[in-house]
């Protein structure tokens, strides 16, 4: 059975900081990752998708990358900003038929000024 | 826009008293889904779809059920809430993938989910 973990659970870090929230998963046969951020009660925001075929995508300050070899994803936060405070979460789609998805069990990150 | 509407976002109602939390999407995607989020737990899925008239139970479907007539609408049915049905609702939508597992070659933003469902038994 295919167990995501994500180191950190819980971050703090000052406003500028360069950051990197990692994602680990133990079988290899993915098709695509995702990942979301969730603030406090409301719903998830999809910010990157790797494909597996992909090593990794960027958008503005966010970079994800993907290693299937190690089974690990790490999301890259650059300048960090008090509006990237969230919960991420890293959502594996799995290969094998049908939609199987795993979800990590997440990173609360808080960006203080 | 692509999105997955669910519908309401709040909702407080005694235990025992039928409702409904209804979930569209127009993306035109076969496979649609529910889960539940609750603190130190995480999302858990409560059921799923593949397709029209295909439903099958996720890890929690304990007290819910669903339906699926059309593709764009997958409403979540709780025929006699109780309170530990208090939770965080979520359905997300995404291209099916098929039995072979290999989505189809527009797979870019595969997985959509509303922006949920606060539901309180009291």
């Amino acid at each position: 059975k295919q167990e995501v973990t994500q180191i950190p659970a819980a971050l703090s870090v000052p406003e500028g900081e360069n950051l990197v929230l990692n994602c680990s998963f133990t079988d290899s046969a993915i098709y695509n990752l995702q990942w979301f951020r969730q603030d406090p009660g409301k719903g998830l925001t999809s910010l990157l998708l790797i494909q597996s075929s992909q090593r990794e995508q960027t958008s503005g300050r966010l970079n994800a990358s993907l290693d299937k070899s190690s089974g690990r994803s790490t999301l890259y936060i650059a300048a960090s900003q008090p509006g990237d405070s969230a919960t991420y979460l890293c959502v594996l789609i799995l290969t094998g038929g049908g939609n199987k998805l795993t979800f990590g069990t997440g990173t609360q990150l808080k960006v203080e000024l | 826009e692509a999105q997955v509407t669910q519908n309401p976002r709040y909702l407080i109602t005694v235990t025992g008293k039928k409702l409904t939390v209804t979930c569209s999407q127009n993306m035109n995607h076969e496979y649609m889904s529910w889960y539940r989020q609750d603190p130190g737990l995480g999302l858990r899925q409560i059921y799923y779809s593949m397709n029209v008239e295909v439903t099958d139970k996720g890890d929690v479907p304990e007290g819910y059920k669903v339906s699926r007539k059309e593709k764009r609408n997958f409403p979540l049915i709780l025929e006699s809430p109780s309170p530990n049905q208090t939770s965080l609702y979520f359905c997300a939508s995404m291209p099916y993938a098929g039995s072979s597992g290999r989505p189809p070659s527009s797979y870019n933003s595969p997985l959509h989910f509303g922006n949920g469902t606060r539901l309180t038994v009291t």
